[in-house]
């Protein structure tokens, strides 16, 4: 069975770039099936997709979010990543990865989900 | 990119139906047969429960069944049961940039 656990700082202050790895056990990041995904959900509030990134590398990101995070792949390491760049409070949530099988669009492997809080 | 919409909460009594709404556009939700909808309970990660409007995954019980009709779908729980009380989400894909999901609905079983 697939599983996904994220890591990474809890805290980020203001302006700066929150950071976090997704490590992928049980399947392979290179499996052709999958868009490895990232999702946040503010406390409190609905889930907001943030982007996927084929094994090839090829990405796609939501509109909104677009100018500030990059999704890249190790494959070496069967780890994906996000980074979102000059972070404000609005970003405090609950950051999930997850793998969102491609052809027909579910999410059916969820991390367990990390909380970043961005504070000074 | 605008989220689906759904009804922010409902609610109904043990053995009961109950059916959450989600409604989109001709570029997600109408135009494609890829909408899932997720059950999350509190502190927890969401639950894929529906996939493909109406396929349920191995599992997951037959009291949950979903629908679509033009830029609506719909989550339908029958025989409601105490622990069905969890927030519900819709996602679709959409053309313009992949994913979108709604904005929850929390389900209150009296």
């Amino acid at each position: 069975q697939v599983q996904l656990q994220e890591s990474g700082p809890g805290l980020v202050k203001p302006s700066e770039t929150l950071s976090l790895t997704c490590t992928v056990s049980g399947g392979s990041v290179s499996s052709g099936s999958y868009y490895w995904s990232w999702i946040r959900q503010p406390p409190g509030k609905g889930l907001e997709w943030i982007g996927y990134i084929y094994y090839s590398g090829s990405t796609n990101y939501n509109p909104s979010l677009k100018s500030r995070v990059t999704i890249s792949v190790d494959t070496s390491k069967n780890q994906f990543s996000l980074k979102l760049s000059s972070v404000t409070a609005a970003d405090t949530a609950v950051y999930y990865c997850a793998g969102l099988r491609y052809f027909d669009w579910l999410i059916d492997y969820w991390g367990q989900g990390t909380l970043v809080t961005v504070s000074s | 990119q605008s989220a689906l919409t759904q009804p922010a909460s409902v609610s109904g009594s043990p053995g009961q139906s109950i059916t959450i709404s989600c409604t989109g556009t001709s570029s997600d939700v109408g135009g494609y047969n890829y909408v899932s909808w997720y059950q999350q309970h509190p502190g927890k990660a969401p639950k894929l429960m529906i996939y493909d409007v109406s396929n349920r995954p191995s599992g997951v019980s037959n009291r949950f069944s979903g629908s679509k009709s033009g830029n609506t779908a719909s989550l339908t729980i029958s025989g409601l049961q105490a622990e069905d009380e969890a927030d519900y989400y819709c996602s679709s894909y959409t053309s313009s940039s992949g994913v979108v999901f709604g904005g929850g609905t929390k389900l209150t079983v009296l």
